[in-house]
């Protein structure tokens, strides 16, 4: 069974960078079939993708978020992490990584998810 | 705002069938395949339809969806208090290059 987990601090100071790794087990990440996506929900509030790669490099940014966001893949350690640099209390969210079937398909399997909160 | 328009609030009694809707446009729902998720509380997202009406192994029957033009249904019949919870809709937004998703909907089972 495929098993996604998320980890990185959950706590970042304002103008800073936030950084997460998705760990993926039970499976490959270097399958053609899959991208590796990031999605976020602010407390209430409803999903928004962040940005997705497949396991060559190939990338998709959420075009707000683009000029902040780095994403990348490990292969050889089945890793894919996140970067968001100059965050702000609006990046203040629950993080999840997620398998995406194609590079437009579905989502089919989910990390638990990671509350980072941007505050001094 | 979503890019994809959800009602925020649905509502039933057991067993009553209710239907959930996300609307669109050309560039996203009309040329591109959606999916819908369910999210119980304090739980991550799980993948309840795909490619617009196929169910992942594990998903019952009763959960079903629909595409027409720029909009889209998710229906859930035999309605049950477990199904309380709330569900989106996405998609891909050719015009935007970016994946997009419905701001969702609560549905509660009085």
């Amino acid at each position: 069974q495929l098993q996604l987990q998320e980890s990185g601090p959950g706590l970042v100071k304002p103008s800073e960078t936030l950084s997460l790794t998705c760990t993926v087990s039970g499976g490959s990440i270097s399958s053609s079939s899959y991208f590796w996506a990031w999605i976020r929900q602010p407390p209430g509030r409803g999903l928004g993708w962040i940005a997705s790669i497949s396991y060559s490099g190939s990338t998709y940014y959420n075009p707000s978020l683009k000029s902040r966001v780095a994403i990348s893949v490990d292969t050889s350690k089945n890793q894919f992490s996140l970067k968001l640099s100059s965050v702000i209390a609006a990046d203040t969210a629950v993080y999840y990584c997620a398998r995406l079937v194609g590079s437009h398909g579905g989502l089919d399997y989910w990390g638990q998810g990671t509350l980072v909160t941007v505050s001094s | 705002q979503s890019v994809l328009t959800q009602p925020p609030s649905a509502s039933g009694t057991p067993g009553q069938r209710v239907t959930i809707s996300c609307s669109g446009s050309s560039s996203n729902i009309g040329s591109n395949i959606i999916s819908w998720y369910q999210q119980l509380p304090r739980t991550a997202p799980k993948l309840l339809i795909y490619t617009n009406n196929q169910r992942p192994s594990g998903v019952p029957d009763r959960f079903s969806g629909s595409k027409s033009g720029t909009s889209a249904s998710l229906a859930i019949s035999g309605l049950q208090s477990e199904d309380e919870a709330d569900y989106y809709c996405a998609t891909w937004d050719g015009s935007l290059n970016s994946w997009v998703f419905g701001g969702g909907t609560k549905l509660t089972v009085l």
